[in-house]
């Protein structure tokens, strides 16, 4: 069974700083990993998908790796800021079109 | 992008009273559709996937007379939360898929979820 999990679970730091958020996974037998983005009371945004067979992927200040033989991504945030502030969950799709998802990160970039 | 809409945003019950939750795909049609559930300050649990025409598949764990789906056509898949209890007031999200292949490596699309609170 596939589980996934993340750390840390909360994370606050001051505005400017480069971040690392890590998600590991049990199962390397994966089709893809995605980072979300969910602000409190709301869905998700999809920010980077991660194809199992692609090291990493781009989106201006957000950069993920996939090392899938050992299990694990990190989501990398260049110069935060509070508008960063949201919880970051990491998900894996490993068994038909199912999305198991980690157990997220709260992060709170403060000015 | 693709927009996965949901109804209501937000609802209160009665305890005992079943209450009804739509998801729809907007622009594109979705052959499956999933139904998650997130209690405070915890990640998304899968309910069930829901295949348009046929029966729904829960996990393991989750009571399929409680929680009804439907997914009548393409474009709307519904969740009926039925003789509901404290114990069931959650987040309900939803997502929807452009298709289902046996090695998909499409994304899902999001629904911005319901509020359910259960008195």
């Amino acid at each position: 069974k596939q589980e996934v999990t993340q750390i840390p679970a909360a994370l606050s730091v001051p505005e400017g700083e480069n971040l690392v958020l890590n998600c590991s996974f049990t199962d390397s037998a994966i089709y893809n990993l995605q980072w979300f983005r969910q602000d409190p009371g709301k869905g998700l945004t999809s920010l980077l998908l991660i194809q199992s067979s692609q090291r990493e992927q781009t989106s201006g200040r957000l950069n993920a790796s996939l090392d899938k033989s050992s299990g694990r991504s990190t989501l990398y945030i260049a110069a935060s800021q509070p508008g960063d502030s949201a919880t970051y969950l990491c998900a894996v799709r490993s068994d038909g079109d199912k999305l198991i998802f980690g157990t997220g990160t709260r992060l709170q970039v403060f000015p | 992008g693709a927009v996965v809409s949901q109804h209501p945003s937000w609802v209160i019950c009665k305890s005992g009273t079943s209450v009804k939750i739509e998801c729809r795909s907007l622009d594109f049609q979705a052959t499956t559709m999933f139904w998650y559930r997130q209690f405070p300050k915890q990640s998304l649990m899968l309910m069930a996937t829901s295949n348009e025409g046929s029966k729904a598949t829960y996990e393991q764990g989750v009571e399929k007379d409680k929680f009804l789906i439907n997914h009548a056509s393409l474009t709307l898949s519904t969740l009926t939360v039925t003789s509901a209890h404290p114990e069931d007031s959650s987040f309900y999200i939803c997502s929807a898929g452009l298709e289902y292949r046996a090695v998909s490596t499409d994304t899902q699309y999001f629904g911005p979820g319901t509020r359910l609170t259960v008195l």
